[in-house]
């Protein structure tokens, strides 16, 4: 069971906007910033949104990230083919003194 | 070109011991905090344990407190994981990471990934 929960599967087709929510505590999201990263299985996992909202030189910025109290979002408008992967949030977690992620949301575009 | 590059995983017994490796490249690797972070089979991720920059201050999961030691040698570029008393649990890919340290801080997120190497702990 992760610390951090999102939901294990999100889908749409290409163009559309696809959302994935992150839900945390006060001991990690309420009061720590919250990364996101991209995996597709085989290359290396690469950070997607920091700081809650901050893109890295080179993530299209299709990709976007928002924070609310215990919770995070992030969301990827015009789906493409590439987008296929699986998305984790992070935190730190101040009471476990620890990096903590979310399980994981498996994106497919249709 | 900026290189993570894992090594030393593969198959051991329950209770042994294995000793990963992470080689840096291309960049400045002491202006980093390294971190392991490992993937069972079928599930997230799940950071490891990780290694200040400059003070070699040194941070673990509880899952694996007291049974693994991160080190690093700045002379070679590398950052290790040494894993004792393993259980099936252990089983999966495991990944370093890189955090960087700038202005007196770190950035609070890991800008640089290897691609991980294996670790089956099984009889």
């Amino acid at each position: 069971q992760s610390v951090l929960t999102q939901p294990p599967s999100a889908s749409g087709t290409p163009g559309q906007r696809v959302t994935i929510s992150c839900s945390g505590s006060s001991s990690n999201i309420g009061n720590h910033n919250v990364n996101w990263y991209q995996h597709v299985p085989g290359p290396a996992p690469r950070v997607l949104i920091y700081r809650n909202n901050q893109r890295p030189s080179g993530v299209p910025d299709r990709f976007s990230g928002s924070k609310s109290g215990t919770s995070a979002s992030l969301a990827i408008s015009g789906l493409q083919s590439e987008d296929e992967a699986d998305y984790y949030c992070a935190a730190w977690d101040a009471s476990l003194n620890a990096w903590v992620f979310g399980g994981g949301t498996k994106v497919t575009v249709l | 070109q900026v290189h993570l590059v894992e090594s030393g995983g593969g198959v051991v017994q329950p209770g042994r011991s294995l000793r990963l490796s992470c080689a840096a490249s291309g960049f400045t690797f002491s202006d980093y905090g390294m971190h392991w972070v490992r993937q069972a089979p079928g599930k997230g991720l799940e950071w490891v344990a990780n290694i200040r920059s400059h003070e070699s201050r040194k941070y673990y999961a509880d899952s694996v407190e007291g049974r693994f030691s991160i080190s690093r040698d700045n002379s070679k570029n590398t950052v290790y994981l040494q894993m004792n008393s393993l259980s099936a649990d252990d089983t999966a890919v495991y990944y370093c990471a890189g955090e960087l340290y700038t202005n007196g801080w770190y950035v609070g997120y890991f800008d640089l990934w290897g691609r991980g190497t294996l670790v089956t702990v099984s009889s």
